[in-house]
């Protein structure tokens, strides 16, 4: 059982690149999301999703794309990255679809700078 | 909309005191809280949480949270500090669909022996 396992952990663009960033749980859970956390800022949501097929808008969507094709990934891809985009990523996810009530598992984290 | 504050971005304590954590927040409902802490080049992990009941709530590694209504306040309690704590803590709030949250800035804990 690896639960939420984040790929890349460090990863350098330069403006105008796009990547994934990959995000897998083995946990059968219906939710999950990613954040960004940012110095002074904590952690804001960017997307999240309820099931396979359905996802939604966080807090700060913008310059950010998701899908959720399956319920054991959830990528997050950025279309042209921008330096206002280096921050660190955490994809988490919860057993349920409405997660309050349980507990969410967050990943290790992908440390991205954009040049 | 929801949010969340916490005044204190820094704090040090010696080992053995006692800690406290502050945490505000606004919502217009009965607020879901939540106390998450962070250690270096990792995840975010579930201290406790509340959601109605009894206002003062037990977590793991003996912290505790109180809620209280009138103060807006959600702070985080540890009688006696352990090295092991130092870490980064979170407090966060829950909207009312249950799928999105709102993390305060953080409060970065220093444990000096």
């Amino acid at each position: 059982n690896a639960g939420v396992t984040q790929t890349p952990k460090f990863q350098v663009l330069k403006t105008g690149q796009s990547m994934t960033l990959q995000c897998a749980q083995d946990m059968n859970h219906e939710y999950m999301s990613w954040y960004r956390q940012d110095p002074g800022m904590g952690l804001r949501l960017i997307h999240y999703s309820v099931g396979a097929g359905i996802t939604d808008q966080g807090e700060v969507p913008n310059g950010y794309n998701v899908s959720r094709s399956t319920t054991e990934d959830f990528p997050l891809r950025l279309l042209s990255a921008a330096p206002s985009q280096t921050s660190v990523y955490f994809c988490a996810s919860s057993f349920s679809r409405h997660p309050i009530g349980n507990t969410i598992y967050f990943g290790e984290g992908s440390w991205l700078t954009v040049v | 909309a929801q949010s969340v504050t916490q005044p204190d971005i820094h704090i040090t304590v010696s080992e053995g005191a006692s800690l406290e954590l502050r945490c505000n927040y606004s919502y217009g409902a009965t607020p879901y809280l939540f106390w998450y802490v962070q250690s270096p080049g990792q995840g975010l992990q579930l201290l406790l949480k509340y959601f109605s009941g009894d206002t003062l709530v037990q977590g793991i590694k003996g912290f505790e949270a109180e809620f209280k209504r009138s103060q807006s306040s959600f702070n985080l309690r540890k009688p006696s500090v352990h090295w092991s704590d130092a870490a980064e803590y979170f407090c966060a709030v829950g909207d009312e669909t249950g799928n999105q949250f709102y993390f305060g800035t953080g409060t970065s804990l220093t444990v000096i022996p």
